[in-house]
């Protein structure tokens, strides 16, 4: 499974618009960008994820780049239930999960 | 639709005793992962069921950790016995055989202290 890297935090104001970014240089064709996130004392749940058109579902919109080495989850208009960390991997349909220390991303009032 | 069940929340122990870990995944998941969550990390892999069978149990500790699924429906794990860096939330997944793609189900985790 490709490795991911993602920025440890961010910030975004309440009703903004928040940008996650996620490097997976090594992507190989199989796999996929998945999100997930996790809310505090709470198991990961998952978000959206993407081969290589962008996808938008109620939750997110996950960008990615034509050569496939990056991508970008959006959350269109961020509350403060959005505060959690979030966790970018690139993986098969069946593949594992491996999960890296994600983005904690706060979202301030 | 109930969520994926896991008892206990909370477990402390002292190192060197046993603790089991119960889960029971959304109905008609047939395949069935325990993950372990350091602080500060995020989680990792220890087993994959499917069915009642092992798919892939290559980070369990198996000197210590055991897992089992023996109806394919609940599973248990358990260690024993347990050590200070053991200190950890357990969660368990579910995933439905028949997705087409790799959205898991979360518990809420069991968080065990070792002292």
């Amino acid at each position: 499974d490709a490795k991911t890297t993602q920025p440890p935090s961010m910030d975004c104001a309440e009703g903004r618009a928040a940008n996650l970014p996620c490097n997976h240089s090594t992507i190989s064709g199989n796999e996929y960008v998945y999100w997930y996130r996790q809310i505090h004392s709470q198991g990961p749940q998952y978000i959206i994820h993407g081969l290589k058109n962008n996808e938008t579902n109620e939750m997110a919109s996950l960008i990615i780049t034509e050569d496939r080495k990056s991508s970008t989850l959006i959350l269109p208009h961020a509350t403060l239930r959005d505060t959690a960390v979030y966790y970018c991997i690139a993986t098969s349909n069946t593949g594992k999960l491996i999960f890296g220390q994600g983005t904690t991303l706060q979202v301030k009032p | 639709e109930a969520g994926v069940a896991q008892s206990p929340r909370y477990k402390i122990i002292e190192k060197r005793q046993s603790v089991a870990f119960w889960c029971n995944p959304i109905s008609g998941h047939a395949t069935l992962y325990w993950y372990q969550q350091i602080l500060g990390q995020g989680p990792k892999l220890l087993i994959q069921f499917q069915n009642n069978g092992v798919v892939d149990d290559s980070q369990l500790p198996k000197d210590r950790f055991s897992a089992e699924r023996l109806k394919g429906v609940d599973s248990t794990l358990k260690i024993q016995p347990a050590k200070l860096e053991d200190s950890a939330v357990y969660l368990c997944a579910s995933r439905p055989v028949w997705a087409g793609y790799n959205e898991q189900f979360f518990g809420p985790g069991t968080r065990l202290t070792v002292l």
